[in-house]
């Protein structure tokens, strides 16, 4: 199946700063999907994004599909930004709606 | 509506108890998933079910065993479980999975999960 892999595995900000994550995929992806997970538990999607480039607020998300990778970025980081980041993929080549996650991203925002 | 639920939040049960998760969505999608996320580790996909029919499962023991009785409901019948099952168990559901629906994928939406503890 497709590895998915995730960097920084954590990554500790001043709040107001910006930063940027990364994935990394081994093969052709029908699906990416970008989540932020709360200390409670809840997955929040944040983007869904195959290819090309989103924005939202203070986050954007670009996926180049042909160099397998996707970036996170966060702009103007808040504390509420704290938890952990979770890339999601389906290979090409997987079975539909098989999403494979990466290790994630533990991001602590401090005030 | 995005919104899936879950019930319980919490259950607590010992090894011999038979329990059932269970997860609604009225977003009239037709695919529905169970994930079971350790702590601090990803989700990893348990079961898919596609048109109300077991499309994926990856290879999970039998103590656990999925139902989707009809296109909004999914349960997770759980018996003679084993304290490493302790886990969130999160459910998720997206337009549709599967050659019934066609060659394209759909974006995943979670509910908030139960948090299962075996004693």
């Amino acid at each position: 199946g497709i590895q998915v892999e995730q960097s920084p595995p954590d990554l500790i900000l001043q709040e107001g700063a910006n930063s940027t994550l990364r994935c990394n995929f081994s093969d052709s992806v029908n699906n990416l999907q970008w989540f932020h997970q709360n200390p409670w538990g809840q997955l929040i999607n944040l983007f869904y994004i195959p290819s090309g480039t989103k924005q939202n607020g203070r986050l954007s998300a670009t996926t180049v599909a042909t160099e397998r990778y996707s970036l996170l970025y966060i702009s103007s980081s808040q504390t509420t930004d704290s938890g952990v980041y979770f890339c999601a993929v389906e290979g090409a080549t997987d079975s539909w709606g098989k999403l494979q996650f990466g290790a994630g991203t533990q991001v602590v925002v401090t005030p | 509506d995005t919104e899936v639920t879950q019930t319980p939040k919490h259950l607590v049960m010992g090894m011999t108890n038979k329990k059932s998760l269970k997860c609604e969505q009225h977003m009239g999608h037709r695919a529905m998933y169970w994930y079971k996320q350790k702590a601090k580790k990803p989700p990893e996909l348990m079961f898919v079910y596609s048109y109300e029919k077991l499309s994926i499962n990856e290879s999970v023991p039998s103590r656990f065993s999925p139902e989707c009785p009809n296109s909004s409901l999914l349960n997770l019948h759980l018996h003679a479980l084993q304290p490493e099952d302790s886990a969130l168990y999160l459910c998720a559901s997206s337009r549709r999975a599967g050659l019934a629906g066609g060659n394209h994928s759909y974006e995943q939406y979670f509910g908030p999960g139960t948090r299962l503890t075996v004693t």
